[in-house]
């Protein structure tokens, strides 16, 4: 079956340690692709997408991704990490075949130490 | 400001029970979808409606039940049927084009006790 994966379920950085999320899809086609975050007790919010163009995107508070066409992989990285970091990643895809469907990982829970 | 509404934020629940959620848009998305988030399980759908008056099962679809009678109106029903309801749901909507993905409210966490 179609699915993303989110191989790190739990990661634990002290502050200014550099972060990289895992995700790999295994859709065949074109994809949009999504990172978004969970502060705890908040809403999910977008961090950044990607769906054309240039494969390193850069999002909101110094995230950025890169998509690998050849790795099916969108990985997410951070080169400081920073407390206020701590939340919950979400990698999500939308094959263009799919309309607006997304399709999400399993989710990765980031602990950052002060 | 554009968003959703989910409400209540917590919702408490005696067993055999119904119990429906909340989901209200003013983004003027066609597209609404209900998920429910467990720890370690990521996002799971529900359903989903791409159109007023229309909607689709998801994964997980057995003890719920939805309606769409508004554009602006996505309510999820817990029915007593669902085994397990205990658990974070999240509501989203979008637009039909994929690429600007959904937008979230910030959930109801139900609890049945």
């Amino acid at each position: 079956a179609q699915s993303v994966s989110q191989h790190n379920h739990h990661v634990i950085l002290s502050e200014a340690a550099s972060l990289e999320l895992g995700c790999n899809y295994s859709y065949g086609g074109t994809v949009n692709l999504f990172w978004y975050v969970q502060y705890p007790g908040q809403h999910l919010q977008l961090l950044l997408k990607y769906f054309s163009g240039d494969p390193l995107v850069k999002g909101i508070k110094g995230f950025e991704a890169e998509f690998i066409k050849s790795k099916f992989s969108f990985n997410l990285r951070k080169p400081s990490v920073q407390w206020s970091d701590t939340a919950e990643y979400f990698c999500a895809v939308n094959p263009n075949n799919a309309g607006n469907m997304l399709t999400f990982g399993g989710g990765t829970r980031l602990m950052v130490k002060p | 400001d554009g968003g959703i509404t989910q409400s209540p934020k917590y919702l408490f629940r005696k067993e055999g029970q119904n119990v429906t959620l909340s989901c209200e848009q003013n983004l003027n998305h066609d597209a609404m979808y209900w998920y429910r988030q467990d720890p370690g399980q990521g996002l799971r759908l529900i359903y989903y409606s791409q159109i007023v008056n229309d909607f689709q099962k998801g994964d997980i679809a057995e003890g719920y039940s939805v309606s769409r009678e508004k554009k602006e109106s996505f309510p999820l029903t817990v029915t007593s049927a669902q085994k397990n309801p205990t658990a974070f749901y999240l509501c989203a909507s979008s637009t039909p084009q994929g690429i600007y993905g959904y937008t979230f409210g910030s959930g109801t966490r139900l609890t049945v006790v």
